[in-house]
C-alpha cells in the first residue's frame, strides 16, 4: 500500500527558472495538501487542493506560486522564476478527509535555487 | 504570539528514559492534535491523532490534551536511540479544510 509520493526528491535550479513539483496521494485519498518547510523554521501550510479545485491557498505566496489538482494525475506545485528564498523542502501531505486534519505526509521534495 | 508554541530543544536524554514533549496552543477553536516524528531529511511522520481531552496510548506512546489549559503532551516511555528525532506537534480546526499548524519542533537526542 504505496504512501504519498513525491518527484523529484531534489531539484536544483537557478535563479528564474520554473520549478514544477509533483505529488500523488496516497490510494483513496482525495484531499492534498503543500507546506513548505523553510530552514529554521517549522512547517508552513500553503495550499489545499481537491480533484480540480483548490479549497484554501491561504498560505500561497500571492506571486509566482501556483497549485493543481487534476482530474487525472498528480497534483502539481509550480513555482515560476526561482529566487534564492525559495530553497526550502516541498511536502505534500494527503488526507481520507478534508475535516479532521489526519494527514500523511510524503518524503518532500528538497528545492535548491542556486 | 504564535499559534502553537513548542521549546525547540534540543533534548537530549540516556536509553530507557522517559520523554516530555509538549506544546501549548492560543486558539481555543482548535479540535484536533497531532504529533509527528520527522528524521533528518525526511516526511513527517504521523505518531498520535487525537480530538479529545485526556490520554490516547499507542505502544511506548501517550498523547495527552488539556483543552482547558490548552496545552498538549507526548511522553515516550522506554526511550530508545532510534527514537532520535525531530518531534513535532500539529493543531487543526474542524471544517476548515484540516489545516494543520504546527509547533517548531523538539529536537530529541536518545543517548545509548
Amino acid at each position: 500500500n504505496a504512501g504519498v509520493m513525491q518527484n523529484p526528491r531534489h531539484l536544483v535550479r537557478r535563479r528564474g527558472q520554473e520549478a514544477r513539483l509533483r505529488c500523488s496521494p496516497m490510494k483513496g485519498h482525495s484531499h492534498v495538501y503543500w507546506y513548505r518547510q523553510l530552514p529554521e523554521e517549522g512547517l508552513k501550510f500553503m495550499v489545499y487542493l481537491q480533484k480540480e479545485n483548490i479549497i484554501d491557498e491561504s498560505g500561497m505566496p500571492k506571486e509566482r506560486f501556483s497549485a493543481e489538482f487534476p482530474k487525472e494525475g498528480p497534483s502539481i506545485l509550480r513555482i515560476q522564476q526561482v529566487v534564492r528564498g525559495d530553497s526550502a523542502a516541498y511536502f505534500c501531505a494527503s488526507s481520507p478527509s478534508g475535516m479532521e486534519g489526519e494527514q500523511y505526509f510524503g518524503p518532500g521534495t528538497r528545492l535548491t535555487v542556486t | 504570539q504564535k499559534e502553537v508554541e513548542q521549546d525547540p530543544g534540543p533534548l537530549s536524554v540516556p536509553e530507557g528514559a522517559i520523554v516530555s514533549l509538549n506544546c501549548t496552543y492560543s486558539n481555543s477553536a482548535f479540535q484536533y492534535f497531532m504529533w509527528y516524528r520527522q528524521y533528518s531529511r525526511k516526511g513527517p511522520e504521523l505518531l498520535m491523532y487525537t480530538y479529545s481531552s485526556g490520554n490516547k496510548e499507542d505502544g511506548r506512546f501517550t498523547a495527552q490534551v488539556d483543552k482547558s489549559s490548552k496545552y498538549i503532551s507526548l511522553f515516550i516511555r522506554d526511550s530508545q536511540p532510534s527514537d532520535s528525532a525531530t518531534y513535532l506537534c500539529a493543531v487543526s480546526i474542524y471544517n476548515q479544510g484540516g489545516k494543520l499548524i504546527f509547533g517548531q519542533g523538539t529536537e530529541l537526542s536518545v543517548k545509548p
